[in-house]
């Protein structure tokens, strides 16, 4: 069974910094290009950034480009989003979720959400 | 990255069918086959429904249905039944080579 386990979110201050985690298992990781998410509180779906099976390419939403880098670790099943400067913008649940092939496609499972507060 | 334009809302009563629309450009909707649909319900994580415009995935009943022309990708979900009311996205891969959401769409059924 794919399992998708995000964690790292929380409360931070504008401009501060935070690392999001999301552990998969269930199949094969190394296999499948992974991505990130984010819902604000009431707001639609914004593709965040995804990254290939191999680790070698990333792609960015223009809102987070500069700011968030995405990165794998296929060693040990997981998936990051390092998120920088942070904004009140930036305040949304953030959902990991594994593509349908290794190069950057639809998201066939997601996690549960981490959520991420922007406040001082 | 301007989002995908779907309507705000739709509703039908039970057995009906219904079709949400998802208006984008050539350069996402109209320019690639790489359309996909999400299901999402109040509290949960999106569902991914449709993918490559017309395609679905295993498990998800054959009452959902996608298609395209031109700018404006389709969903159309026949047989309306209660468990379908929920919010619906589409998203569209883009010639920046990232992918963009649509506004999202609540369908009611009455």
């Amino acid at each position: 069974e794919v399992q998708l386990l995000e964690s790292g979110g929380g409360l931070v201050q504008p401009g501060g910094s935070l690392r999001l985690s999301c552990a998969a298992s269930g199949f094969t990781f190394t296999n499948y290009a992974m991505g990130w998410v984010r819902q604000a509180p009431g707001k639609g779906l914004e593709w965040v950034s995804s990254i290939r099976s191999s680790g070698s390419n990333a792609d960015y939403a223009d809102s987070v480009k500069g700011r968030f880098t995405i990165s794998r670790d296929n060693s040990k099943n997981t998936l990051f989003l390092q998120m920088n400067s942070l904004r009140a913008e930036d305040m949304a649940t953030y959902y990991c979720a594994k593509s349908l092939t290794s190069d950057v496609a639809d998201f066939d499972y997601w996690g549960q959400g981490t959520l991420v507060t922007v406040s001082s | 990255q301007s989002a995908l334009t779907q309507p705000a809302s739709v509703s039908g009563s039970p057995g009906q069918s219904i079709t949400i629309s998802c208006t984008g450009s050539n350069s996402d909707v109209g320019g690639y086959n790489y359309v996909s649909w999400y299901q999402q319900h109040p509290g949960k994580a999106p569902k991914l429904i449709i993918y490559d415009v017309s395609n679905r995935p295993s498990g998800v009943s054959n009452r959902f249905s996608g298609s395209k022309s031109g700018n404006t990708a389709s969903l159309t979900i026949s047989g309306l039944q209660a468990v379908d009311e929920a919010d619906y996205y589409c998203n569209s891969y883009t010639s920046s080579n990232t992918r963009v959401f649509g506004g999202g769409t609540k369908l009611t059924v009455l």
